[in-house]
C-alpha cells in the first residue's frame, strides 16, 4: 500500500497561472479533502468529497476547484494562482467522515 | 459551525517532564477528537483519539481525556522525551454529514529540551 500519495513535491508559480496538485489513494477510502496550511493557522478545509461524483466546499474555497471521478483519485485546480496561496498543500483520505485521516506528504507552493 | 481552541501556541518542557495542551469545542454535537503530531516537513499523523462515549484513553506514554460538559479535551505526555518535540494538532468532527469534517486547532509546537 503506497497510502496517500501527492505530486508535486515542489512547485514554484506565477500570478495568474494555472496548475493542478495531485492526489491519489489506494486504500478505498470513500472520504478524501484538502487542507492547506500556513504558519500559526493550523489546517483548514479547503473542499471534500464524501465519495466519487459527489465534492463539497470547505473553510476556504475561493480559488479552487476539485472534481472526484474516481475513488482513487482527488486533484485540487488552482484556476489563477495568487501570492496568497502560497501555503502548504496536504490531501486526506478516511474510510468515511468523522474518522482517522490519513494525510499525504504535501506539496510547497509558492507563487510569486 | 464548530471551532476549536488550542492551547498554549508553544510549550517548552524538560526531558522527562510531563506536557499537556488543551482544546476547547464549540459545538456539543461533536462525538471525535483526534490528535495529530507532525514533525518538521513531515506530515500530520495520528497519535491518539477519543470518542465521546468515553472519558480517557491511553497508550503509553500519551493520554487524552474528553469533559463533555465543559467541552474541553487535553493531551497528556509523559516522561517526555526529545522526539516527542514537535506540533500537535487537535481536531473535533461530529462524525458524518456535512458537519462530519475535522476542525483543526492552530497548534501546539513541543520543545523537549534534553
Amino acid at each position: 500500500n503506497a497510502g496517500v500519495t501527492q505530486t508535486p513535491k515542489f512547485q514554484v508559480l506565477k500570478t495568474g497561472q494555472s496548475m493542478t496538485l495531485q492526489c491519489a489513494q489506494d486504500m478505498n477510502h470513500e472520504y478524501m479533502s484538502w487542507y492547506r496550511q500556513d504558519p500559526g493557522m493550523g489546517l483548514r478545509l479547503i473542499h471534500y468529497s464524501v465519495g466519487a461524483g459527489i465534492t463539497d466546499q470547505g473553510e476556504v474555497p475561493n480559488g479552487y476547484n476539485v472534481s472526484r471521478s474516481t475513488t482513487e483519485d482527488f486533484p485540487l485546480r488552482l484556476l489563477s494562482a495568487a501570492p496568497s496561496q502560497t501555503s502548504v498543500y496536504f490531501c486526506a483520505s478516511s474510510p468515511r467522515q468523522g474518522h482517522e485521516q490519513y494525510f499525504g506528504p504535501g506539496t510547497r507552493l509558492t507563487v510569486t | 459551525g464548530e471551532n476549536v481552541e488550542q492551547h498554549p501556541s508553544t510549550l517548552s518542557v524538560q526531558e522527562g517532564d510531563s506536557a499537556v495542551i488543551k482544546c476547547t469545542y464549540s459545538d456539543s454535537a461533536s462525538n471525535y477528537f483526534p490528535w495529530y503530531k507532525q514533525e518538521l516537513g513531515k506530515r500530520p499523523q495520528l497519535i491518539i483519539d477519543i470518542r465521546s462515549n468515553v472519558g480517557e484513553k491511553k497508550d503509553q506514554r500519551i493520554a487524552v481525556t474528553l469533559n463533555k460538559t465543559a467541552k474541553h479535551f487535553s493531551l497528556h505526555i509523559t516522561e517526555t522525551q526529545p522526539e516527542d518535540s514537535a506540533v500537535y494538532f487537535c481536531a473535533a468532527s461530529m462524525g458524518g454529514g456535512s458537519q462530519g469534517n475535522l476542525i483543526f486547532g492552530k497548534g501546539t509546537k513541543l520543545s523537549v529540551k534534553p
